[in-house]
Formats: C-alpha cells, structure tokens, sequence
C-alpha cells in the first residue's frame, strides 16, 4: 500500500523567509504524480504544486518550489519569501490511482 | 471557485439516522471523488466513481454507500451513523477517469455533525 509521510505536524516561519515543508512516500510504482495541496481557515482544498515522477525537472509556481528526490522517495515543498495568507495546513499527495494524503504540516506565518 | 458544488454545507443530525451528501462535478469531468476529513486530520479516500460506474474503493464503511447519476452529480450516503462519522466530507473531481495526474478539484465540503 502506498502511504505518504508528513513528519513535521506544525512549522512556523517569519514573513518574507523562507521555508521547506518535508513529505517522503512509499510506493513500488514507477509512474505516479505527487501533489501539495493548501487548506486555509476556509477548510477549502487548493492545489499549491504538482510533479509527474517521470520528469526530473523540479516543479515551480511563483513562490512554490519542489525537491522531488524519487529514488529516496522524497518530495519536499519549499515556500520563499512567506505571506501571512500562506498560513494554512499543508496536505503532500501522491497519486498512482486513488489520491493517498499525509497527516499535514500546519504552517505559521509570524509577522 | 474551484466549480465543485457540495450541499448542504453543514448537517446536524443524531446518532443512527442517514442522511444524504451531494455533490456536483464541475462542468466536463467525468470522475467524483469523496473523502472524509476528521477533526485535525488528513483526507482519508472514500470512492471514486466515474461516469457512473464505480472506479476505485477505499476505506469506506459498509454504512456508506454512494452513486453517480446521469447527469453525473453523486450522492453519499451514510447510514446508522455514530459519533465518529462527524466529520467534513469532500467531494473532488477530475476530468480522467484515475492513475493519471490530473488535478483534483475539491469542493466545499459538507461539514457533518453526529450528536
């Protein structure tokens, strides 16, 4: 079975630093897609990034970047120069068929 | 707005009564999705089913069950409910039909109460 790991429950960081939420996962699958998804106060699910495991290059949204480390199964999201509206629990996600979640990491923006 | 719709939004019921969750995909997807989110914890996968035919099954009790219509709207159902199954209950859909890495994009959520 494929689990997903989010080791850290609870990260702060000060506004406009940088951060890095952790998430490794176990599968013996090859082709699968990982996720990170935000849920604000609202309870509202948001995908923050993406990454197709058959593709090597890191994936970046603005602000949002991945460490995609597959053969230590590893798929870190690093935050830069934090807002106060990134405050909000962080789901990893991996997918081969069915959407498998970790236990989140709530992040803390200090101003 | 991520044009999934969940109703209602919130339900306050008591124990061993059913109720019913319903979900509308957004325009052109073909796969629902439903999970549930405890208090404080990660989205655990429900179902998944696509263009009515059911696709994939996770931990879902056998008090729940769930359909996809025509129109492809889906309803959960949960039955003979207990305490525990308060929870927030999503609803996602995509347009592939699962082991692709389309986006899921979630609704609302219906956050029930069990008392």
């Amino acid at each position: 079975a494929q689990t997903v790991t989010q080791s850290q429950p609870e990260m702060s960081v000060q506004e406009a630093e940088t951060v890095t939420l952790s998430c490794t996962y176990d599968t013996s699958e090859s082709d699968y897609y990982l996720f990170w998804y935000k849920q604000p106060p609202s309870r509202q699910m948001i995908l923050v990034i993406r990454q197709e495991a058959y593709k090597q290059q890191n994936a970046t949204e603005n602000r949002f970047s991945v460490n995609f480390q597959k053969a230590a199964k590893s798929f870190s999201l690093k935050i830069s120069d934090s807002q106060l509206g990134d405050a909000a629990m962080y789901f990893c996600a991996y997918r081969h068929n069915d959407m498998r979640f970790g236990a989140g990491t709530r992040l803390t923006v200090k101003p | 707005d991520s044009g999934v719709t969940q109703t209602p939004k919130h339900l306050i019921t008591a124990t061993g009564q059913r109720v019913t969750l319903r979900c509308s995909p957004r325009s052109g997807d073909l796969s629902v999705y439903w999970y549930q989110q405890s208090l404080d914890q990660g989205l655990q996968f429900l179902i998944q089913y696509y263009n009515g035919e059911e696709r994939a099954k996770g931990n879902i009790l056998e008090r729940f069950s769930a359909q996809q219509f025509p129109d492809l709207h889906s309803e959960l159902n949960l039955s003979s409910l207990e305490l525990g199954d308060s929870a927030l209950y999503f609803c996602a859909s995509s347009a592939d039909s699962g082991g692709a890495g389309r986006e899921q994009f979630f609704g609302p959520g219906t956050r029930l109460t069990v008392l």
